[in-house]
């Protein structure tokens, strides 16, 4: 079974530039989430899709930072303008449906780290 | 507010010798726990899950963990480390409104 993919892998921008993160989880899960990880920190969930519906954004700094999910499969989370803060690993999971969440067993891309100058 | 504590940021061990990663959670209510590991530049996996059933709870590569409400706490435990367990370890709690809260993580480093 392919695993949750994610592109690119590694990404340089300076402030002010912007980019887009894009995610393809595994086949027929439901439920699309989109974290942060800050060096030394555990991650923090952005955005959570149920299908192509935003089920909770309440993290998400929505004056820089947007997400989609068209047709409830691939995922693209974008950032503009960047600020030097924004630097992190950006990481994708998916699970098969919203209620697997309480069996916490969601299913994580390698991620994508973006560096801010 | 559901949240959890990582008592340490970084743990370090010697092969063969016992592995103890300290959790502590806050809940107002009987809590779903587990563990995350993510080795470097991996994916996040889960080692195992509490959800209110047996206390004690195994997961997997001979890890466990306890839950005890009486200290609100969830150590993740590995009899004997090996040097393939170096890896960061997130102890992660769920519950509601779906979503999942992370701790800051624990580093575990295994020397020779």
């Amino acid at each position: 079974e392919a695993g949750v993919a994610q592109s690119p892998r590694y990404k340089i921008i300076e402030k002010r530039q912007s980019v887009a993160f894009w995610c393809n989880p595994i086949s027929g899960h439901a439920t699309l989430y989109w974290y942060q990880q800050i060096l030394g920190q555990g991650p923090k969930l952005l955005i959570q899709f149920q299908n192509n519906g935003v089920v909770d954004d309440s993290q998400l700094p929505k004056d820089r930072f947007s997400a989609e999910r068209l047709k409830g499969v691939d995922s693209t989370l974008k950032i503009q303008p960047a600020k030097l803060e924004d630097s992190a690993v950006y990481l994708c999971a998916s699970s098969l449906a919203r209620d697997s969440l309480f069996s916490g067993e969601l299913f994580f891309g390698e991620g994508s780290r973006l560096t801010v100058l | 507010a559901q949240s959890v504590t990582q008592l340490d940021s970084h743990v370090s061990v010697s092969e063969g010798t016992p592995v103890l990663l300290r959790c502590n959670y806050s809940s107002s209510y009987s809590p779903s726990l587990f563990w995350y590991v993510q080795h470097p530049n991996k994916g996040l996996q889960l080692l195992l899950k509490y959800t209110s059933a047996a206390t004690l709870v195994k997961g997997i590569n001979g890890f466990e963990a306890e839950f005890k409400k009486s200290e609100t706490s969830f150590h993740l435990t590995k009899p004997s480390a090996h040097m393939s367990d170096a890896a960061e370890y997130f102890c992660v709690s769920a519950g509601g409104y779906n979503k999942l809260i992370f701790g800051a993580g624990t580093r575990l480093a295994v020397h020779p």
